[in-house]
């Protein structure tokens, strides 16, 4: 798998049902981040989980991050018509330079 | 709540003209990037800057691109001759101290190259 890969690639549910992403990655990581993209614009950064962290909760998200198998997901809780976009996660990789290596993301639908 | 501003939203320019692209950073915020996002594909990382320097590029970053802080609040990123391949958008995005901190993007500038 690619660093940075979500699935599922599409993803639709009903108002009020919980949707979970999940995230594989390949090497070595300081962080992983979350971000949501309404169409056209720009990206959201929503959570944030270092390598040390087990598990993170905002308000309706909640992430986990499991470094033994390299992998994350996003669960968000009674999704909203408003949470209809597309999600990426993307990881800070370890080492002297921080970037962003993004997944080619998650498309959210969720019907009223 | 602080933004990240980009300008212009749309630039629709010429195969081989020079293009510049403008950002706004976060006041206190250290670290600047430019990522770019083809259309229906992943966002790609393109260059990082720190210190007046940059701290790391991408394959993509060749000799066409240039970043300048010319003046202490805007960042830019310059393409000197376009290609129809340079058409996507391109992000701008500050974080506060690089590691361990959200990003925090600009809306983007739509390139069209003609």
């Amino acid at each position: 798998s690619q660093q940075g890969e979500e699935d599922p690639q599409a993803l639709s549910i009903q108002e009020g049902e919980n949707a979970t992403m999940n995230c594989s990655y390949k090497t070595s990581i300081n962080n992983l981040q979350w971000y949501r993209q309404n169409s056209g614009r720009g990206l959201v950064h929503l959570i944030l989980i270092r390598s040390n962290e087990r598990e993170k909760h905002s308000g309706r998200l909640r992430v986990t991050l499991d470094t033994s198998k390299k992998s994350s997901s996003l669960l968000i809780t009674a999704s909203r018509a408003a949470d209809t976009a597309s999600y990426f996660c993307a990881t800070d990789t370890a080492g002297a330079n921080s970037k962003l290596t993004f997944g080619k993301g998650i498309t959210l639908s969720v019907r009223p | 709540e602080p933004e990240v501003t980009q300008t212009p939203s749309h630039q629709v320019t010429q195969m081989g003209q020079e293009v510049i692209l403008r950002c706004v950073p976060i006041s206190n915020h250290l670290y600047f990037y430019w990522y770019r996002q083809i259309l229906g594909q992943k966002v790609e990382f393109l260059v990082s800057f720190y210190n007046n320097e940059i701290s790391e590029k991408s394959e993509i970053f060749d000799d066409q691109f240039s970043v300048e802080r010319p003046d202490g609040s805007n960042f830019t990123l310059k393409i000197r001759s376009t290609k129809l391949e340079d058409s996507a958008m391109y992000f701008c995005a500050s974080s506060v101290r690089g590691l361990d901190y959200g990003y925090t993007f600009g809306s983007g500038t739509r390139l069209t190259v003609v």
